[in-house]
């Protein structure tokens, strides 16, 4: 099993929706949790670190965390084609640093 | 600031070649990490730097020789690579290992 797992997608919402990413990890003992945007070529690019249950928020951007499932989430309100990216889940278990394998998301003009 | 620089952006060398990566940070953080990234997958870890000392060393080819000279700075000497070593090559740093990682813009290296 997979510290961290995504679905790889690829997923397509059209311009102006909500865009749901999934996470789900093994680690009951992980501690800090991470979103990352990478356009192709480029290096990730941290969107959000969320390290308590609930949800946070930062403009478009709302993550979820939920450790008694072990499952985090990025929602993207108002979707933008500029939107259009790999997103990459990692987890942190304090020493240890976990990427997911990313899902693609195409934001469809 | 959260800026990681790196250089050179793009690297062409020979199999016989040896050559360095160049990873800098200002921002006072005390782990500092390599990465390699093929296309269409997610960053592999390669080296683990905490405090200017090897932590993670994740049974890279010693082909591949990291450096750290002071708490800024993380070089990749590469010497004798293959083919299929050509990829994208991240450079990340952290305040501490675990924490929020900040990624450089990357070496896209090429091996022929």
């Amino acid at each position: 099993q997979k510290e961290v797992e995504q679905n790889s997608g690829p997923l397509s919402v059209p311009e102006g929706a909500i865009a749901s990413l999934n996470c789900t990890y093994s680690d009951r003992g992980s501690q800090s949790f991470f979103w990352y945007r990478q356009y192709s070529g480029k290096s990730p690019e941290l969107i959000m670190s969320i390290y308590s249950n609930g949800d946070k928020e930062d403009g478009r951007f709302t993550a979820q965390l939920n450790k008694a499932s072990q499952y985090v989430s990025l929602l993207i309100r108002d979707s933008q084609p500029s939107d259009s990216a790999t997103y990459l889940c990692a987890v942190s278990t304090g020493n240890q640093f976990y990427f997911g394998t990313g899902t693609s998301l195409t934001v469809i003009p | 600031d959260t800026e990681v620089t790196q250089t050179p952006k793009h690297l062409v060398m020979g199999m016989t070649n040896k050559k360095s990566l160049k990873c800098e940070q200002h921002m006072g953080h005390r782990a500092m990490y390599w990465y390699k990234q093929k296309a269409k997958k997610p960053p592999e870890l390669m080296f683990v730097y905490s405090y200017e000392k090897l932590s993670i060393n994740e049974s890279v080819p010693s082909r591949f020789s990291p450096e750290c000279p002071n708490s800024s700075l993380l070089n990749l000497h590469l010497h004798a690579l293959q083919p299929e070593d050509s990829a994208l090559y991240l450079c990340a740093s952290s305040q501490v290992v675990g924490d929020t990682q900040y990624f450089g813009p990357g070496t896209r290296l090429t091996v022929l």
